[in-house]
Formats: C-alpha cells, structure tokens, sequence
C-alpha cells in the first residue's frame, strides 16, 4: 500500500532536549511539507522541500529543521530554540498533475513537551 | 499575501439536514484553486472537494457541492443528507496555481467544527 507514514504517533519530551519527527512516503512524490496545527487554528506551513537537497523555509520556520537527504524521507527536528513545541505535526506530500498539486497526508505526531 | 477566513468555529445539525458551511479568502493572483479537507476525531486529513478558479462551474462530489463566487472571494461547502461520519473539523484551504513545476503552498483557514447528531 502506497502512503505516507509519520512516526511514532505520540512523542513526549522535556522541555530543552531536540527532538526528530519521521516522515516517509512511497508515493514517489516529489515535494514533501511540514504543517503544525494548534487547536482552533488552520495548519501552518513549517518548510518544504521540492527535491533532493533542497528545502524552504514556511512560514513558521524558527526553532525547527529540516533535511532532504532521500526522496522518500523529510524528517523534522524540534530544537530548544523553538518556543511553544507543543503541538500536532503533519507531514504531506505532492505530485505534480496536470496543472496543480494535490497535498496527501500522513497521520500526524502529538508532540507534547514539559 | 494570501488569507483564509472561516468566521464559524462550531456548527452543529442534526441527521440528514442540509448544512453550509463558510470560507472567504483574500488575493490578487487570478488563477489558483481552492478546497475543503475534513480532519475526522482521527485527525487524518482527507480531501473532500476541491474548485478550479478558471471554472465558472461549481464543483460536486456526491453529498458535497461548493458554492464558488469568485467576485465576491467565497467558497462554502454545503453537505447535503448528512451523516454521523460528516462529523469533523472542515478546513477552506488556497493554493496559487502553479506556473512551473515545485512544490505548492497551501494556505487554511482556522477551521469549523461541525458535529452531526443522530
């Protein structure tokens, strides 16, 4: 089955410690993305990534990093610099159609930090 | 920059009633699209519908039809007949189209809880 996979599911760490979230895809899809969702709030973009070796920042980028090491693979670290990590992270995944991108969705990481 | 407004944070109906739910955005691009994702207590986000700019028809998905007026900026989802697994958080989502291959940005709303009761 072809999809997207974060892991683990939840995530519990204390406050100063980085922390890495998974990402995998088999979709074969060439752009990859970080949202965070707080609640009563939309998704925000974190970065993304359109190709190997190349990432953006979104538009909540501080406190967080990226690389783009595989095409399958666009693991997201929480650094100790980023202020509220407390929050649900999705990772999604794009192809290019015929003249638009449609974003698929892993499952999310509840990230809890204390 | 673009914006996207979803001025209901809770709507609540009952079975098979009719319900609207809406998104007003804010841009100056021409072509983009937009769409409606449904993030079910699961928290898996799905696709519902999604609405072509240059499209002056409004898209349709089974029990789920938007109404686009691109004048006015608003895109509402109405989900006829509803159903207790309409149940969710509904997202209004913008993306600008894309004149060269890469990767597109999209940009939600803050989201309507809507609960469906039986």
């Amino acid at each position: 089955d072809g999809g997207i996979t974060q892991s683990p599911k939840y995530l519990f760490r204390k406050e100063g410690q980085n922390v890495t979230l998974s990402c995998e895809q088999n979709l074969n899809h060439d752009a990859m993305y970080w949202y965070r969702q707080d609640p009563g709030q939309g998704l925000r973009l974190i970065y993304y990534s359109q190709i190997v070796n190349d990432f953006q920042k979104g538009d909540i980028a501080e406190g967080y990093s990226v690389s783009r090491e595989k095409k399958e693979s666009f693991p997201l670290t929480v650094t100790s610099a980023q202020k509220n990590p407390t929050a649900f992270y999705l990772c999604a995944s794009s192809i290019w159609g015929a003249s638009f991108y449609e974003q698929y969705f892993g499952p999310g990481t509840r990230l809890t930090v204390t | 920059a673009q914006t996207v407004t979803q001025s209901q944070p809770e709507m609540s109906v009952q079975e098979a009633e009719t319900v609207t739910l809406s998104c007003t955005y804010d841009t100056s691009e021409n072509n983009y699209y937009l769409f409606w994702y449904k993030q079910p207590p699961s928290r898996q986000m799905i696709l519902v519908i999604r609405q072509e700019a240059y499209k002056q028809q409004n898209a349709t998905e089974n029990r789920f039809s938007v109404n686009f007026q691109k004048a006015a900026k608003s895109f509402s989802l109405k989900i006829s007949d509803s159903q207790l697994g309409d149940t969710a958080m509904y997202f209004c989502a913008f993306m600008k189209h894309a004149r060269v291959q890469g990767a597109q940005k999209l940009v939600f709303g803050q989201g309507t809880r809507l609960t469906i009761n039986p």
